[in-house]
């Protein structure tokens, strides 16, 4: 599609298992983003990829977060140990050259019980 | 630490009204600007971005200004639809830092037919 694309789109899971959200930026864009916004508020930054490479991770709450984008376009945003505290809206947004225009995919909605 | 406030958090006007949205950055350094809308349940959709060398941007009924001195942004809706309720958020990439957009909480706008 042209868009950013995001899976799944709902994720509900158990205190302490492991989550995997995909993100798969639109076409051509080197820099990707993941974003995490809970309810009534602005998203916040986790990650940031130029290429394949993280270039600031300054947002990643704790060490249960990672994300990688091995060959430079989708990228993976792990959470192992799941706790009530990240249920929230997990957005990824791409952009062709940073900086510049980012576009938002739908999001993840992950709930976590 | 820059924080982006949005003025008003919640505004409901009936159809036809020019109106204006206010965003304020509390380091007046931004290198980029974007203005966003979000529907319930969604994502975010760009909807104007003021680059470094811009003062403005106009997309049809939206027009959007920055003031760097004052480091303040206005979104102003002409002749507003209720097709345009949603909440707006804006978000500014600070100068000599990462390439992370700031978003501010937002402004839910509702238009009353």
């Amino acid at each position: 599609g042209a868009g950013v694309s995001q899976t799944p789109s709902n994720k509900v899971t158990e205190k302490g298992k492991y989550v995997e959200l995909r993100c798969d930026p639109i076409s051509g864009h080197t820099a990707l983003y993941w974003y995490r916004q809970s309810l009534g508020q602005g998203p916040e930054f986790l990650i940031y990829f130029q290429g394949t490479g993280a270039a600031d991770d300054s947002g990643l709450p704790n060490d249960r977060f990672f994300a990688v984008r091995p060959e430079g376009s989708v990228s993976t945003l792990k959470i192992q140990r799941t706790e009530r505290g990240d249920s929230a809206v997990y957005l990824c947004a791409s952009s062709r050259t940073p900086p510049g225009e980012l576009f938002f995919g739908e999001g993840s909605r992950l709930t976590v019980l | 630490k820059q924080e982006v406030t949005q003025i008003p958090a919640a505004l409901s006007v009936p159809e036809g009204e020019n109106l204006v949205l206010n965003c304020s950055f509390t380091d007046s350094a931004i290198y980029n600007l974007q203005w966003f809308r979000q529907d319930p349940g969604k994502g975010l959709t760009s909807l104007l971005l003021i680059q470094s060398s811009q003062r403005e941007q106009t997309s049809g009924r939206l027009n959007a200004s920055l003031d760097k001195s004052s480091g303040r942004s206005t979104l102003y809706i002409a002749a507003s639809q209720p097709g345009d309720s949603a909440t707006y958020l804006c978000a500014g990439i600070p100068q000599g830092g990462s390439e992370k957009l700031v978003f501010g909480k937002g402004t839910k706008l509702t238009v009353n037919p």
